[in-house]
């Protein structure tokens, strides 16, 4: 299986502040990496699929890159409804497989 | 726009069967291009990829569910179910259906929307 790993787990910022999460493949995906955000309670919501591309409604200040088998989430100018619970996916190859998520608070 | 729903019973006694529903409105379960899945989430083994089935495909699954898991799709109600043979313990969690899309442009897939998610324990 295809490991993910997701970097920091957890992350303090301000309202305004930019912030980057990272997620590593364990082998290449080339650019099958999903980024979901979830918040208590409530399901997964799709923000950037095939690495870069913003989903439909998604705000734009979520942009996503790839180095590699490197991965980053970028949202700029946090706003108070950010704050959640960030998750990779890699769809390169089955099991598909999610990181283990990070958490990004309000600090 | 797509709108899913599970449904399922709650509670499942250990080695029993699980049977869990997913209701899709809004659109086609037979469109094309579109697939159907099953995920589930607990705190032990965060997000899982369960499997995914296609109108006029056959399912696949993840090993790690030792052959355990079907997939069917009920055209006639639109619903795609998911049925857990001799459940235990370790699979309590939160189980989410969504829609697995492929892009025109590639073999790029993904999954959304996701239904609420239902709370399934196992339990005696």
């Amino acid at each position: 299986d295809i490991q993910m790993t997701q970097s920091p787990s957890s992350l303090s910022a301000s309202v305004g502040d930019r912030v980057t999460i990272s997620c590593r493949a364990s082998q290449t995906i080339l650019k099958y990496l999903n980024w979901y955000q979830q918040k208590p309670g409530k399901a997964p919501r799709l923000l950037i699929y095939a690495s870069s591309t913003l989903q439909s409604g998604v705000a734009s200040r979520f942009s996503g890159s790839a180095s590699g088998t490197d991965f980053t989430l970028t949202i700029n100018s946090l706003q108070p409804e950010d704050f959640a619970t960030y998750y990779c996916q890699q769809t390169f190859s089955t099991p598909y497989t999610f990181g283990l998520g990070t958490k990004l608070e309000i600090k | 726009q797509v709108q899913l729903q599970e449904s399922g019973p709650g509670l499942v006694r250990p080695w029993e069967t699980l049977s869990l529903t997913c209701t899709v409105s809004g659109g086609s379960i037979t469109s094309n291009n579109l697939y159907w899945v099953w995920i589930r989430q607990s705190p032990g083994n965060g997000l899982e990829w369960i499997g995914t089935t296609h109108n006029s495909g056959s399912p696949y699954y993840n090993p790690s569910l030792n052959s355990r898991a079907t997939i069917s799709v009920d055209t006639s109600t639109n619903q795609f179910s998911l049925q857990l043979r001799f459940v235990t313990a370790a699979d309590t969690a939160v189980y989410y259906c969504a829609r697995q899309s492929i892009a025109d442009s590639g073999p790029y897939n993904w999954f959304d929307p996701w239904g609420p998610g239902t709370l399934l324990t196992v339990s005696s």
